[in-house]
């Protein structure tokens, strides 16, 4: 069984630019949660994808976007970067949408924007 | 709005000693509460978790427990060791988001173990 993968581990962007995370859920999961942890912080729920929808987002600007696909894998696309943007961005995927499943984290990618 | 808080923020002891993490949350409708070990730079590993109509987990070296009436849960680490250097994160799944589930973390307790 696969665990959780992200791509790519770091990268580095300059503002206003536009950069996209991928990142492929264990398998047999249909559910990608995204979640943004600046320095200090714990993780902030961006929004969550359940069999290619978006299914509930926090409170986060337009400009974060997402895309699932249908192997369930998923796109976390973050346009006009901003400085506060740079940040560890983590997702989870879970076998459904509901609490009831336990939710596995990837390893992250350290995004920072100068 | 549901808010986890950890305290304290850091923490540092000698190598064997016992020791617990406290983390409360401010609404008791949470559908379980996950202790998670961050190193530096990574990403989360799962510790413990623990349902809303569980008290306590049990892992090694490590037990969670949990009162959702008093909205609190406390991590114990038994016999301590330079590698549970870690950030430990407290964090409570929310219901009734839009049918999503949602994780919502503490800030987290940085401990230090001193050999």
């Amino acid at each position: 069984e696969t665990g959780v993968t992200q791509s790519p581990t770091h990268l580095i962007k300059t503002r206003g630019q536009q950069v996209t995370l991928r990142c492929s859920s264990q398998s047999g999961h249909n559910t990608v949660s995204w979640y943004q942890q600046a320095l200090g912080q714990g993780p902030q729920f961006i929004f969550q994808y359940y069999r290619e929808e978006e299914n509930g987002r926090g409170n986060f600007p337009p400009r974060f976007s997402g895309l699932q696909f249908p192997n369930y894998s998923s796109e976390l696309n973050v346009n006009a970067l901003e400085l506060d943007d740079s940040a560890l961005y983590l997702c989870a995927s879970s076998l459904h949408k509901t609490s009831r499943d336990t939710q596995y984290f990837g390893p992250g990618t350290r995004l920072t924007v100068l | 709005k549901q808010e986890v808080t950890q305290i304290p923020a850091a923490l540092s002891v000698p190598e064997g000693e016992n020791l617990v993490l406290n983390c409360s949350f401010t609404d008791s409708a949470i559908y379980n509460l996950q202790w998670f070990r961050q190193d530096p730079g990574k990403g989360l590993t799962s510790l413990l978790l623990i349902q809303s109509s569980q008290r306590e987990q049990t892992s090694g070296r490590l037990n969670a427990s949990l009162d959702k009436s008093s909205g609190r849960s406390t991590l114990y680490i038994a016999a301590s060791q330079p590698g549970d250097s870690a950030t430990y994160l407290c964090a409570v799944n929310i219901t009734g988001y839009s049918s999503a589930s949602k994780i919502i973390f503490g800030s987290g307790t940085r401990l230090s173990i001193r050999p």
